[in-house]
This record gives structure tokens, sequence and C-alpha cells, in this order.
């Protein structure tokens, strides 16, 4: 089973509006990574937060890490039609070599 | 972009031919993946190397085999394919994200059909 859930399944958006997605995992992790699906395309690494971190930035990404509620969450300010793909959270388990994807949100930001 | 290409691009095949997929990467990373996705399921890793000779099974292992003879390639080999194997493959490159691995990169994807 998957490791990695998103929420919602699906957010759909002005231009210039925030977009927030949730990502929920069961066990302890390594760390906690962010990817973006263009339609078509392989996934483009966004931003990789450590167990012990609690917040990180990259540009109008924003991510959270709340380890004690195993949830994470990532924040698109200022959204442009560009960032229309779907978003998929990654986690890398305590010990393991690999990571476990979620299904993604796929978000729609409508111009 | 990372250097990592995947051949062919697209492939159809029909049930019970054994087929290939190869991932060629330039980077020289440590840890290479292959994911096949499909509608509903997200990514859901197959195989993957975390050195020359050094495989370990994922999720969905079954009917699906590789190998990795030089840090740059890693072959996905499905010995009699079937029409559940029809998918899009990809594959993906890492190194060390201390501890586990860090970022990936992925290639372009194979778009499979088995008839």
């Amino acid at each position: 089973s998957q490791q990695g859930e998103e929420d919602p399944q699906a957010l759909s958006i002005q231009e210039g509006e925030n977009a927030t997605m949730n990502c929920s995992y069961k066990t302890s992790i390594n760390n906690l990574q962010w990817y973006r699906q263009n339609s078509g395309r392989g996934l483009v690494h966004l931003i990789l937060i450590r167990s012990n971190e609690r917040e990180k930035h990259s540009g109008r990404l924003r991510v959270t890490l709340d380890t004690s509620k195993k949830s994470s969450s990532l924040l698109i300010t200022a959204s442009r039609a560009a960032d229309t793909a779907s978003y998929f959270c990654a986690t890398v388990q305590t010990g393991a070599n690999n990571l476990f994807f979620g299904t993604g949100t796929r978000l729609t930001v409508i111009p | 972009d990372a250097g990592i290409t995947q051949s062919p691009r697209h492939k159809v095949t029909e049930t019970g031919t054994p087929v290939t997929l190869r991932c060629h990467q330039t980077e020289n990373h440590r840890y290479m993946y292959w994911y096949r996705q499909d509608p509903g399921h997200g990514l859901r890793l197959i195989h993957y190397s975390y050195g020359v000779k050094d495989t370990d099974k994922g999720e969905v292992s079954d009917g699906y085999s590789v190998s990795r003879s030089k840090t740059e390639d890693f072959l996905l080999t499905l010995e009699s394919a079937t029409s559940s194997q029809t998918s899009v493959y990809f594959c993906a490159i890492s190194e060390s994200g201390g501890p586990g691995p860090g970022e990936q990169f992925f290639g372009p994807g194979t778009r499979l059909t088995v008839l």
C-alpha cells in the first residue's frame, strides 16, 4: 500500500489565488518530497523536507511538515496558469532506499 | 534537465512476448528506480537499484526483472508481457539524501501497450 495520501484529489482555483495541498503518511520517515507532473511528462522535484525540519520555502512554494501528525502541506502562493499540473508527495521511510508516492492532487489554475 | 533517457519511448507488443526497457543516465547517480504509473494508482515502485548489481524489489515486482551491470544503465524486463502490464513506465535516478535517497530525477517515460 502507498505511504502518502494527498488531499484533495482535485483542486480548481483562479489565477492569483493560493493553493494548498495536504499529504498524510503512516510511518516514521527520513524525508518527505513534493513533485509536480505536467500532463504526459515525467515528474519534476519541487522540494525536500527532512524529518527534523518543520518548514521550507522555495520561491512561491512553502512546505510544512508535522511529524507528530504524520502530515505535510504544500502551499503555492499567487498561482499561475502554468502551475496547472498534478502534485505528488513522496516519503522515504526510516531505513529505506526508496520513495513511496501518493496518488496526487490535480491542480487546475483558471486564467 | 538531468541526463536521463529512456528507450523506447513507445512500444506496442503482444501478450506473451518478452520486452526490455532501458534507462540510461549520465549523472553517475547511485540509485536508479523503475516505476509504473496507472490512473488511480499514482506511481508504484517496481524495482530499484542502490549500486551496480545491487537491486531490490518494490511494491509491484511480480512479472518484472531488472539488471544493472554498470552505473549508467538499468534495464527492466517483462519476461512474458500481459495486458495488465500496459502502463507508462518511468525511470528515476537519485543520490543520497543523507540518510536515504534524496530528490529523484525522472526520465520522460515509456508508454507500453500489451495487446
